[in-house]
C-alpha cells in the first residue's frame, strides 16, 4: 500500500525559495512525480525523479532519497503565478503502472 | 491542451439520474485513468485500464461503471448516485509500457449530484 505525507499549506513571498517535502512508503517504486494544480483546473506534470539525486528545471528542482522515502520540491524565484497545490504523487508497478497521489501542499504567494 | 479531453465540464444530476462521463486521449497512450478529486482528500484512483483491459478496480461502488472500447476512449458510467460523489473526476492517460512516464490530465468533469 501507499503512504503519502505533504504539508497541507504553505506560504512564501514573491521572489523567495520554498521547499515543499514529501515523505512515502510504497512497494513497487517506479518513480515519484511532482504536478501543479491550479484552482479549477487539471493537474501539470512539473518532475520525476526515479534515481537519488536533484532534477533541475529551470525555476524549479526536485530531489529524491529512495532509503528515506524522501523528495522536495524547490521553488526558486517565486512569482505570484505559483501560487497553486503541489502534489506529489508515487508510480507504483505491481504489474502495471499507477500513480498514487499525497493530498497535496497549497502554497499561497504573496507580494 | 494537454491532449486528453473530457468531456462534459460540469454535470449536474438527481440521484436517480443515469449519466456518462466521456474521455478522450490523442497521444497514443496505451493505458488510462479514472480519479476522484475531493476537497482536502488526494486524488483518489478509481480505475485503471492497460491496454483496454481493467487491471484496477479500487474498491469501488458498483454505481460507477468504467468502459473503455479502445485505447482512445474511456467512459464512466453513472448511475443511483448519492450527494458524497459530487466531485471532480479526473481523467489521465500514459504510456504503460515505458516506466516512469508521466500521466496527463483532462480539465475534469464537476459533478453535482442533488
Amino acid at each position: 500500500g501507499q503512504n503519502i505525507d505533504q504539508p497541507t499549506e504553505m506560504t512564501a513571498t514573491e521572489g523567495a525559495i520554498v521547499q515543499i517535502n514529501c515523505t512515502y512508503q510504497t512497494s513497487g517504486f517506479n518513480g515519484l512525480f511532482w504536478y501543479q494544480q491550479h484552482a479549477g483546473e487539471a493537474p501539470t506534470f512539473l518532475s520525476y525523479n526515479v534515481l537519488d539525486g536533484l532534477e533541475e528545471k529551470g525555476r524549479f528542482s526536485s530531489f529524491l532519497s529512495r532509503s528515506k522515502g524522501y523528495s522536495y520540491l524547490l521553488l526558486k524565484e517565486l512569482q505570484m503565478k505559483d501560487s497553486a497545490s503541489y502534489l506529489c504523487a508515487v508510480m507504483e508497478n505491481t504489474g502495471f503502472q499507477k500513480l498514487v497521489f499525497g493530498t497535496g501542499t497549497r502554497l499561497l504567494v504573496s507580494p | 491542451e494537454t491532449g486528453v479531453t473530457q468531456t462534459p465540464r460540469h454535470l449536474v444530476m438527481g440521484m436517480t439520474n443515469k449519466k456518462s462521463l466521456k474521455c478522450e486521449q490523442h497521444l497514443g497512450h496505451n493505458a488510462m485513468y479514472w480519479y476522484k478529486q475531493s476537497a482536502k482528500k488526494p486524488l483518489e484512483l478509481m480505475f485503471v485500464y492497460s491496454l483496454e483491459e481493467r487491471v484496477e478496480n479500487n474498491s469501488v461502488p458498483s454505481r460507477f461503471s468504467p468502459e473503455c472500447p479502445n485505447s482512445s476512449h474511456l467512459f464512466l458510467h453513472l448511475h443511483t448516485l448519492q450527494p458524497e460523489d459530487s466531485a471532480l473526476y479526473l481523467c489521465a492517460s500514459s504510456q504503460e509500457a515505458q516506466g516512469g512516464t508521466e500521466a496527463f490530465f483532462g480539465q475534469g468533469t464537476r459533478l453535482t449530484v442533488v
